[in-house]
């Protein structure tokens, strides 16, 4: 594929369900992003990861966050019990290297906590 | 704190105006500056940035933005407006010494009227 692919596009679930997000970034980019984007809000940087190199996660909102890159490729959000907070689209972004190279985005996932 | 302020919610144009808006970043040294636009029903895309030299820099679509140090801003121009252009606009900062991720404005929602 040419471009960032995410999967769900929308996911509507129940408060206290888990859920995954899948991010397939570009081929051969390094660097992996997950983002969250509220209702009338910018981008909230949630996790990063670069190559084989720790995953940066201090953007991550509690411990019901996690993500993992499999194989430095495929991506996976997971939120556990969700809440009604977690509602927002969640938008992956890959780079060739660092931050300062052009992010790609993906479409995002719409998350609907009811 | 760090951070990137976009003091401008919401703006309205006539189509054919010319647009500016602006970015200010609170940083003791020069980040890497970016604007990114996101238009309805399309994911984020890269207009321009700015790492060092030349301090007016050429994006996309017609788009320039120009590094003012003593201001400590990066604002956005487009010499006359689009209905296309219609979206979201977001600028962002590489933090100096921080090549991991990209800290984000709020956004300003650009209308155009016809």
């Amino acid at each position: 594929g040419a471009g960032v692919s995410q999967s769900p596009s929308n996911k509507v679930t129940e408060k206290g369900k888990d859920v995954e997000l899948r991010c397939d970034p570009i081929s051969g980019h390094t660097a992996l992003y997950w983002y969250r984007q509220s209702l009338g809000q910018g981008l909230e940087f949630l996790i990063y990861f670069q190559g084989n190199s720790a995953p940066d996660k201090s953007g991550l909102p509690s411990d019901r966050f996690s993500a993992e890159r499999t194989g430095g490729s495929v991506s996976t959000l997971t939120i556990q019990r969700t809440q009604q907070e977690d509602s927002a689209v969640y938008l992956c972004a890959s780079t060739i290297g660092g931050s300062t190279d052009t992010q790609y985005f993906g479409p995002g996932t719409r998350l609907t906590v009811l | 704190a760090q951070s990137v302020t976009q003091p401008d919610i919401h703006i309205t144009v006539s189509e054919g105006a010319s647009l500016e808006l602006r970015c200010n970043y609170s940083y003791g040294a020069t980040p890497y500056l970016f604007w990114y636009v996101q238009s309805p029903g399309q994911g984020l895309q890269l207009l321009l940035k700015y790492f060092s030299g030349d301090t007016l820099v050429q994006g996309i679509k017609g788009f320039e933005a120009e590094f003012k140090r003593s201001q400590s801003s990066f604002n956005l121009r487009k010499p006359s407006v689009h209905w296309s252009d219609a979206a979201e606009y977001f600028c962002a900062v590489a933090p100096p010494g921080n090549n991991r991720k990209l800290i984000w404005g709020l956004g300003t929602s650009l209308a155009v009227n016809p």
